[in-house]
């Protein structure tokens, strides 16, 4: 079975400060990775994903992950945040198959990302 | 195009009673997932629906079950609640399987 975890619950950080959250993930198989960020009150919106090719993938907002196979990680990084970055981060993988059952996303605990004036 | 919406988006109910949380998928999405996310956790599985034929389930009792329409739509039906099913209930579309999912805002339960 597959598991992901993040291993900081909370980062407090300055604004236009750079920023890394840590997610490390255990599979047996490939899978699929992905970050979503949860604004308070709010679902899920998907920030960047690795399915293959290019182990550095850029996503929405400034957000950078890097997948390193032979670590099992994917970490997330912004080089300069904002205040309006303060939100929830969750890090989750899925099987890299269509069998029945596999298609669920396992999400890490997430990161509660703090940025201070 | 509209997104995942998901009704109601609060709702109080008394242990014991039974639930519906309903999702509508994104426009031309056959496949729908729902997660519980307690506070201060990440989401959880609990099944997936696949033109409308459950496709898979996460570790959730029976009394959790849920239902997709012809027009994909989808809902979760919760029996006996119980204090510990106080949560925020995800729904997540995706155009077929093994594609993206796009989340809605979520079905905030309390049970008290």
């Amino acid at each position: 079975a597959q598991s992901v975890t993040q291993l900081d619950s909370q980062v407090p950080v300055f604004e236009e400060a750079p920023v890394e959250l840590r997610c490390n993930y255990s599979s047996s198989v490939s899978v699929y990775l992905f970050w979503y960020v949860q604004y308070p009150n709010q679902g899920l919106q998907l920030l960047l994903k690795y399915l293959s090719g290019s182990t550095l993938v850029k996503g929405i907002n400034g957000f950078e992950a890097e997948f390193n196979k032979s670590q099992t990680s994917f970490h997330l990084r912004k080089p300069s945040v904002h205040i309006s970055d303060t939100a929830e981060y969750f890090c989750a993988v899925k099987l890299n198959s269509i069998i029945q059952g596999a298609q669920k996303l396992v999400f890490g605990q997430g990161t509660r990302l703090t940025i201070n004036p | 195009e509209t997104g995942v919406t998901q009704s109601p988006t609060h709702l109080i109910k008394t242990r014991g009673q039974q639930v519906t949380l309903r999702c509508s998928s994104q426009s031309g999405h056959n496949t729908v997932s729902w997660y519980q996310q307690a506070l201060g956790q990440g989401p959880q599985f609990i099944f997936q629906y696949y033109r409308e034929e459950e496709n898979g389930r996460g570790n959730f009792p029976p009394r959790f079950s849920g239902l997709q329409f012809p027009n994909y739509s989808s809902e979760l039906n919760v029996n006996a609640l119980e204090l510990d099913d106080s949560a925020l209930y995800l729904c997540a579309s995706s155009l077929t399987l093994n594609t993206e999912a796009f989340f809605g805002q979520g079905t905030r339960l309390t049970v008290v």
